[in-house]
């Protein structure tokens, strides 16, 4: 089955500084691969989304990430951290043909003033 | 517009209890999916409708968890005789088409059940 891994359970970092959370996938088929963001008392919110096309996916709020299939990698960027981007990032995947999507389980960004 | 509403937002119930948890998705949505997330972790698929069909039940952890969405809007999710493992946070999700990779899911708020 499909899985995703989040290397890291808990990312501090000082605020405008540059973030990178990371996401490695399992598959040995065509996946599409997501980030949500869930703030505090919030439902999930989608970030960005990689279906096909360019392995550099822009999203909302400044973040982008990219596909590596050689490293089975889709890590989530943003160059300079706002203390608002405090929340938990969720990295999911979704296999072509199985409806589910299945998330990693979470990266808690911190972000210090 | 409106999004994604759960209610209710917290729920705390004693072992052996049923509770009922509702989801009212993005009017006019398609597709309706239930995830549990317990503490610390990501969201887990529970199960998955489109319209009133319920297409995939498969994450449901035992026959003592059903889910309806009668009239192909509004969905109920409902737990007999709860267990302390049940306590998790339930997520409602909905898109707009039939819940494939380009169909964004939008989620509520999820409601935080605590069983004693």
């Amino acid at each position: 089955a499909q899985s995703v891994t989040q290397l890291d359970s808990q990312v501090p970092v000082f605020e405008e500084a540059p973030v990178e959370l990371r996401c490695n996938y399992s598959s040995s088929v065509s996946v599409y691969l997501f980030w949500y963001v869930q703030y505090p008392n919030q439902g999930l919110q989608l970030l960005l989304k990689y279906l096909s096309g360019s392995t550099l996916v822009k999203g909302i709020n400044g973040f982008e990430a990219e596909f590596n299939k050689s490293q089975t990698s889709f890590h989530l960027r943003k160059p300079s951290v706002h203390i608002s981007d405090t929340a938990e990032y969720f990295c999911a995947v979704f296999r072509s043909g199985n409806t589910p999507l299945v998330f990693g389980k979470g990266t808690r960004l911190s972000v210090i003033a | 517009g409106a999004g994604v509403s759960q209610s209710p937002r917290y729920k705390v119930a004693k072992r052996g209890q049923d509770v009922a948890l509702r989801c009212d998705p993005i009017s006019g949505h398609v597709s309706l999916f239930w995830y549990q997330q317990a503490l610390g972790q990501g969201p887990e698929f529970l199960t998955y409708f489109q319209n009133e069909a319920q297409l995939d039940k498969s994450g449901l952890p035992s026959d003592r968890f059903f889910a309806e969405r009668p009239e192909g809007s509004v969905s109920t999710l409902k737990i007999q005789r709860t267990q302390q493992e049940d306590s998790a946070v339930y997520l409602c999700a909905s898109s707009a088409h039939s819940g494939g990779p380009a169909d964004t899911q939008y989620f509520g708020p999820g409601t935080r059940l605590t069983v004693l």
